[in-house]
Parts: structure tokens; sequence; C-alpha cells
């Protein structure tokens, strides 16, 4: 079944390093891939997206291309911020194969010391 | 507009005890998620509506565990016999039919002691 792999956390950084959390699915068809961000006392959001190979979602400084053949979708940033300290979700949903069903990693805790 | 609502906010019950969570989607989605989020772990699914139909029942744990949604728009989840380990975050989203993008509720925070 589908799946999806994400590093664990927490991972601390001091503000304006550089950000790379791994992301790794399994999917047996062509899945939409996520990333959803959790601020401390909200409600999941969605950050970005991307629906097919090579696409690049991109959203407030953050950065996923959807790399197919090392089925990954890594959230990068230049230069993190002390608010951007949340937790991060990589998801996946395959209509085809999954029907409507998006599948969650366990989630990355971000630390951003100023 | 409005976002996704859910209701209560927090809830502690007594183990044995029947609950009700509630989700109020938004306006014009008419597809419905229900998830669970036990503390430190990642979403764990549990139902879909599309209207009112319910095609993905598959992560239901137990038959403890039900849900409804009426007129397109408001879905409760029902807890029968409460657990110690039915204890999570219960979290709503919604989308547009056709669109992946989910829209999350704040959650429902239940405590079964």
């Amino acid at each position: 079944g589908n799946s999806v792999t994400q590093m664990e956390g927490p991972v601390t950084l001091s503000e304006e390093a550089f950000l790379t959390i791994n992301c790794t699915y399994t999917a047996t068809g062509y899945p939409s891939l996520f990333w959803y961000v959790q601020y401390p006392g909200e409600g999941l959001q969605l950050l970005l997206k991307a629906t097919k190979a090579d696409d690049k979602g991109s959203n407030k400084g953050f950065e996923a291309t959807y790399r197919k053949e090392t089925t990954s979708f890594h959230l990068e940033k230049g230069s993190v911020q002390v608010s951007d300290s949340a937790v991060y979700f990589c998801a996946l949903s395959d209509p085809y194969t999954g029907g409507f069903k998006t599948i969650f990693g366990a989630g990355t805790r971000l630390f951003v010391k100023a | 507009g409005a976002g996704v609502s859910q209701s209560p906010s927090n809830k502690v019950t007594e183990k044995g005890k029947d609950v009700e969570l509630r989700c109020d989607p938004i306006s014009g989605h008419t597809a419905l998620y229900w998830y669970r989020q036990r503390l430190g772990q990642g979403l764990e699914f549990l139902i879909y509506f599309q209207g009112n139909s319910a095609p993905d029942k598959s992560g239901l744990p137990s038959d403890r565990f039900s849900a409804e949604r009426t007129g397109e728009s408001v879905s409760t989840l029902t807890i029968q016999r409460t657990q110690q380990e039915d204890s999570a975050v219960y979290l709503c989203a919604s989308s547009i039919e056709g669109n992946y993008e989910q829209y999350f509720g704040p959650g429902t925070r239940l405590t079964v002691t």
C-alpha cells in the first residue's frame, strides 16, 4: 500500500540556517504530494503541493520538488525564521489506487532559535 | 470566509461513556474527512465522506466508531463505550470535490479517564 516516511525530529536550527526535511514515499500509482504545517496552537494548513513528477511546489520561501526517480519530496528553505517553528507533515494522495484517502507521515517538529 | 470548525474543543469523559464530536466544514466543500492524531504521532485516516455517503470507512478502528453526515454539511463522529486508547486529537478536514487540498479544523482533544 501507499506510505510516507519522513525524517524524525525534532530538528533544531538557528535563525537564518538552511533547512531540509526529508520525505520519501511508496505509491503504486501517480500520487499528488503535499507538505502541511501545524503551527503551535493552530490547525494543519497546506504549505505546498506538487501533482506530477518534476513539479516544484513553493510557498513562504519553502520549496519541494517531486522526484519520481528517488520517490522523494524533500522540504527546503534557505533561511529559516523563528516563526517557522512548527510541525511539518509530508503527505500523499493517489486517487487511482488510494481513493480520496490522504496518507500522512509522522511529522517533523522544527525548532528555530533566535 | 469561515473555516472548518469543530466542537467541542476539549472533551474529558469517563471510560465506557459515549461521545459525539462535531465538524462544520467550509460551505460548498462536498468532501469531508476525519483523522485521529495521537500524542506525538502522525495523522491516522478514519473516514471520508463525499456528500452524505461514505465511500471509504476503512480507517475506523472498531465498530465502536461511527460517523454520519447530513445535508452535505455537518458531520458527527461518535465513539461508543470509550476506552483510554481513544484519547487523541480528532481532526476534521474538508475539500472541494476533485481537489485534494484539505482544509483542517482546530481539532477536538478527547481525554478518556
